[in-house]
């Protein structure tokens, strides 16, 4: 089993430079979730999905920040155009149904510059 | 200068010594808890869970405690060893929601 997935693991960019990152759920599973980490806020809820339809984005800060899940074994989080305030570790979850136990991903480290 | 951010709480215990980390919760109305533990570098991960319905659930090494009446949740980690050096959430299912909390730093001394 290999659990979710996420890529990069590692990104760098410059302010202004647009960002997609990807997650690919465990099978099976039918809800997803995009966490935002950070020193000052801890873990954020961004945005979940049940079935590949966004149910919740009330965590999404700003237009900037897009979420796509274009079937149930992969989801994208966009941000256009990012921000040095974006920076943060950004963590895909699944889980069977929702709200229950998730499955976190390794995360991918955003730095922007 | 000071640094500015989450103030995780702290617990610091002796290599085989038992470790208690405490979190409480906000919504009496939450049904389901999750205890992760989050290691640097890494995601956070599913240790055991329990359900309003009961008041302690044992797993390898760890119980988890709940105390509705006060919205209490414990973990208890039996003979702590270095591996278990890490943030430990909890989280809350309410309200058609699932909450973390802020996590307590556990570091394992040799």
């Amino acid at each position: 089993d290999a659990g979710v997935i996420q890529s990069p693991r590692h990104e760098v960019t410059e302010m202004g430079q647009e960002v997609t990152l990807r997650c690919k759920p465990i099978s099976g599973h039918n809800s997803l979730f995009w966490y935002r980490q950070t020193m000052m806020r801890g873990l954020e809820l961004l945005i979940y999905f049940n079935n590949n339809v966004p149910i919740d984005d009330s965590g999404m800060p700003e237009d900037r920040f897009s979420a796509k899940m274009p079937n149930a074994s992969f989801s994208t989080l966009k941000i256009q155009p990012s921000e040095p305030r974006d920076s943060a570790v950004y963590f895909c979850a699944s889980s069977t149904s929702r709200p229950d136990t998730q499955y976190f991903g390794p995360g991918t480290r955003l730095t922007v510059l | 200068g000071e640094s500015v951010g989450l103030h995780l709480p702290t617990l610091s215990v002796q290599e085989g010594d038992n470790s208690i980390i405490n979190c409480a919760y906000s919504n009496s109305a939450s049904d389901y808890f999750i205890w992760y533990k989050q290691e640097s570098g890494k995601g956070p991960q599913f240790i055991i869970d329990i359900r309003s319905n009961m008041d302690k659930r044992q797993g390898q090494r760890v119980t988890v405690l709940l105390n509705k009446t006060v919205k209490h949740l414990s973990l208890q980690i039996a003979a702590t060893q270095p591996g278990d050096s890490a943030v430990y959430f909890c989280a809350e299912r309410g309200n058609n929601d699932m909450r973390f909390g802020a996590g307590t730093r556990l570091t394992v001394k040799p």
